[in-house]
Order: C-alpha cells, then structure tokens, then sequence
C-alpha cells in the first residue's frame, strides 16, 4: 500500500533551467495539493489540482510556475527559469476527499537547489 | 484572514516529561479540522493527530494529546512521556471545511529538543 511517492527526492538545476517535479498519489485519492517550504518555514500551499483540473492556484507565483494532473500519471508542477529563490523542498499531498477530517498524506518532498 | 499561530520557535525537555507546543488559530468557518504534524531531520511530514471544530472531546493519540480550546481558539498539542526520537519541528495546521479549497495553513513550527 504505497504511499505518496515524489521524484525526484533531489533535484540541482543552474539558474535559467526548467525544473520538473512529480508526484504519485496515494491509491484512490483524487486530490493533489502542493506545498513550498522555504528554509526555517512552514509549508505554504501552491495549488490544488483534481484530475485534469486546476481547482485552486491562489499561491502559486504568477509566472514561471505551472502545474497539471493529467488523467493519466502523476502531477507534475513545472517551473521555468530557475532562479535561486525557487530554492526550496516542495511537497505534495493527496487526500481521498474533502472534508476537513480527510487527512492529507505527504510525500517525502523534492528538494530543489538553484545554483 | 486565516491564521495559525506558532509562538514557541523552540522548546526542551526533559526525556520521560511531558511538553505542551501551542497553537493558536484564527478562522471565520464553522467547520473546520485542526492538525499536528511532525518534521524530522531527514525532511518528511509525519501526520500526528486531528481535531475537528465539532469534535467534543480532544483527539489522543498514543502518546500525542490535543488540548482544544474552542472559545480560546487554541489547539495545543501534549507530548507526553517524551523521547529522544520526539525530537523534530512540530507544524501545526488548519483547514477548513466550507467554502474554500480545503488546502491547509501551517504555523511557522515550534523545534523541540528532547535531552536525555
């Protein structure tokens, strides 16, 4: 019964590169959520995807970032033109549902370098 | 606005004692569902325990306790028996239930220390 898988766990890209970061749900959840933790902070939530559909992007950046969870495979949140501060370990969750009581289960999170 | 509340940046304990880690929360939502989480060095999100806005009683876990305080909007959590392994970032979290996304509001953590 796996759990959330993240890849790459490590990701190293020079300023200007594209990053791609991807995220397998837990078997029978439909919801995706991805979180930002910047050193020393909190997560702070991107966006909230359901199959083939952007539900809410309310923190994600306006530019550069993008994400999608395709019909078939696994989210991906994409970010163009790296630049240091996208530095940081981005999580992703899912859920089965979206009451307050259905937990959201993490990914071990990619830890993105910009040099 | 939504708001969660993590004044403590870090705490110690004895090994074998008990610890509170506050939480303090700010919501217009009546339904709503309150989390601990655990942050170990090596990075992962360890869910802890869950507390609902019309839940009665607080939630226990094993070892974790949540003291909610409705009125106060407080949701501290109770480690007891403490353990060199309970040393991590503690991340408390919001989320609420009408109307909005569901996404969730982290605190800035609390760092425990337990020492032996």
């Amino acid at each position: 019964n796996a759990g959330v898988m993240q890849n790459p766990r490590h990701l190293v890209r020079r300023r200007g590169q594209e990053a791609r970061l991807r995220c397998s749900p837990m078997k029978g959840h439909s919801h995706v959520y991805w979180y930002r933790q910047l050193p020393e902070e909190g997560l702070k939530f991107m966006v909230y995807l359901q199959k083939e559909n952007i539900i809410d992007e309310s923190g994600m950046p306006k530019e550069r970032f993008s994400a999608e969870f395709p019909k078939e495979g696994p989210s991906i949140l994409r970010i163009q033109q790296v630049v240091r501060g996208d530095s940081a370990a981005y999580f992703c969750a899912s859920s089965r549902g979206t009451a307050p009581r259905d937990e959201q289960y993490f990914g071990p999170g990619t830890r993105l370098t910009v040099t | 606005a939504q708001k969660i509340t993590q004044t403590q940046p870090g705490m110690f304990v004895q090994e074998k004692e008990a610890v509170t880690l506050d939480c303090t929360y700010d919501t217009s939502d009546q339904s709503y569902g309150l989390f601990w989480y655990k942050q170990p060095s090596s990075g992962e999100m360890i869910f802890l325990i869950y507390q609902g806005s019309y839940d009665e009683q607080n939630a226990t876990e094993g070892r974790y306790s949540l003291n909610f305080q409705k009125a106060r909007k407080s949701a501290n959590l109770v480690i007891s028996a403490s353990q060199l392994g309970d040393s991590a970032m503690y991340f408390c979290a919001m989320r609420e239930g009408l109307g909005g996304t569901y996404k969730y509001i982290f605190g800035t953590g609390t760092r425990l220390k337990v020492l032996a």
